[in-house]
């Protein structure tokens, strides 16, 4: 089983600063990682997938890099709507789908 | 404009059987692009994957709940569904729907149900 441990778990910052999340994971999974943001009360919504692709109608201040085991999302300019959590998610491991505990970004 | 809707009972007797329809709209649970999901989220955790199925009939469920998870297409109705077995506290969770990408062209166009919660309580 391959788990994914996203850093950190809460980060505050400041509308208009540059985010930058983590996602490990326990063993190599290629590029099959995706990036989820969650709004509170709101279902998850694709981000990035195949670790740097953004998803359909996604803003280019989203970004994901990495391969392997190491991964990153960074958001380049927080907007007041980017206050979330976000989950990674691998498909290395397929036909098993696997999440990370989630980052919350919050409001400084 | 594609939208997947829950449904079923917001509350479930421990033991019994919890039941979930995804109803599709603006797509085909027919199509061999997407593999139609189901996901959860206990009260203020992170997300789960619990399995899918393929318009060819191929179902994959974690491995947890394996023993205990059925999902199924209806394609006369363009739904699929979710079926748990004896369920307990531990399976109380937000349930969604999801299409998911069967492969790179088509996985950018991943849809989510807003989820339906489910409580186990007697």
């Amino acid at each position: 089983e391959i788990v994914l441990t996203q850093s950190p778990a809460t980060v505050f910052l400041y509308p208009g600063e540059r985010a930058t999340l983590s996602c490990r994971a326990s063993q190599s999974i290629t590029n099959f990682l995706a990036w989820y943001q969650q709004r509170p009360g709101q279902a998850p919504r694709l981000l990035i997938y195949e670790a740097s692709i953004r998803a359909t109608g996604i803003p280019p201040r989203f970004s994901g890099s990495g391969s392997g085991t190491d991964f990153t999302l960074t958001i380049s300019s927080l907007e007041p709507e980017d206050f979330a959590v976000y989950y990674c998610q691998q498909r290395g491991d397929w036909p098993v789908l696997s999440f990370g505990g989630g980052t919350k970004v919050e409001i400084k | 404009h594609v939208q997947l809707q829950e449904s079923g009972p917001g509350l479930v007797k421990p033991s019994q059987t919890l039941s979930l329809t995804c109803t599709v709209s603006g797509d085909s649970v027919n199509s061999g692009r997407f593999y139609w999901t189901w996901f959860r989220q206990h009260p203020g955790k992170a997300l789960e994957w619990i399995g899918y199925s393929y318009y060819s009939g191929a179902t994959f469920y974690t491995p947890s709940l394996e023993s205990r998870v059925t999902i199924s297409l209806d394609t006369s109705r363009n739904q699929f569904s979710l079926r748990l077995k004896s369920v307990t506290a531990a399976d109380t969770a937000v349930y969604h729907c999801a299409r998911v990408g069967a492969y790179s062209e088509v996985r950018g166009d991943e849809t989510w149900g807003q989820g339906t919660l489910v409580t186990v309580s007697s």
